[in-house]
């Protein structure tokens, strides 16, 4: 079945440094790929999202590129800031749904601490 | 928009009580998503209406499991006869048809002793 692997957290930065965080997916036909966020006492919120091959998603400085030949869709920040201290889940929709609509798969998220 | 709304935010039960939980969805939407979510977990789909008619259920939704969604608008999920392995959070998510972003509630944190 569809599937979503994120890379291991936590991750530490320092305030102003470069983030990645990786996503690649197992998914039949053409899903749609979300970065969703958890900071800390919140529910979970839309970060951003892409719904076909080569678009970007992009919010508050936060990027993602949807990469069909590599099944992957990373989470970059250029510049990453204590108020982006969270937890991030990379999460698909189905194709079956006509990639919209249906459920979400979630990765199992990465948290994210960053340190003035 | 009020946001998507849960009640209680909070159950402690123990093993063998029925609990049930409420989901107030963004008033215009008409999707409304159950998922679990345990620790060190992303959230795992649990089953979905549309309307009040409830389209897919995960195979996650043992027999213990039910939901309604009886006039399109607020949702319950009942957990009977409850297990120690049900602690987890329940969120609620709801969308609109034809816009793909799902808007999630708080959660409700439940915990079988």
């Amino acid at each position: 079945g569809d599937s979503v692997t994120q890379m291991e957290g936590p991750v530490t930065l320092s305030e102003e440094a470069f983030l990645t965080i990786n996503c690649t997916y197992t998914a039949t036909g053409y899903p749609s790929l979300f970065w969703y966020v958890q900071y800390p006492g919140e529910g979970l919120q839309l970060l951003l999202k892409a719904t076909k091959a080569d678009d970007k998603g992009s919010n508050k400085g936060f990027e993602a590129t949807y990469r069909k030949e590599t099944t992957s869709f990373h989470l970059e920040k250029g510049s990453v800031q204590v108020s982006d201290s969270a937890v991030y889940f990379c999460a698909l929709t189905p194709w079956r749904y006509g990639g919209s609509q249906g459920n979400l798969i979630f990765g199992k998220g990465t948290k994210l601490s960053v340190k003035p | 928009d009020t946001g998507v709304s849960q009640n209680p935010r909070h159950k402690i039960t123990k093993r063998g009580q029925n609990v049930t939980f409420r989901c107030d969805p963004i008033s215009e939407h008409n999707r409304l998503y159950w998922y679990r979510q345990t620790l060190g977990q992303g959230p795992e789909f649990l089953t979905y209406f549309q309307n009040e008619a409830q389209l897919e259920k995960s195979r996650l939704l043992s027999d213990r499991f039910s939901a309604e969604r009886p006039k399109g608008s607020f949702s319950t999920l009942e957990i009977q006869r409850t297990e120690q392995g049900d602690s987890a959070m329940y969120l609620c998510a709801s969308s609109l048809t034809g816009v793909e972003t799902q808007y999630f509630g708080p959660g409700t944190r439940l915990l079988v002793l």
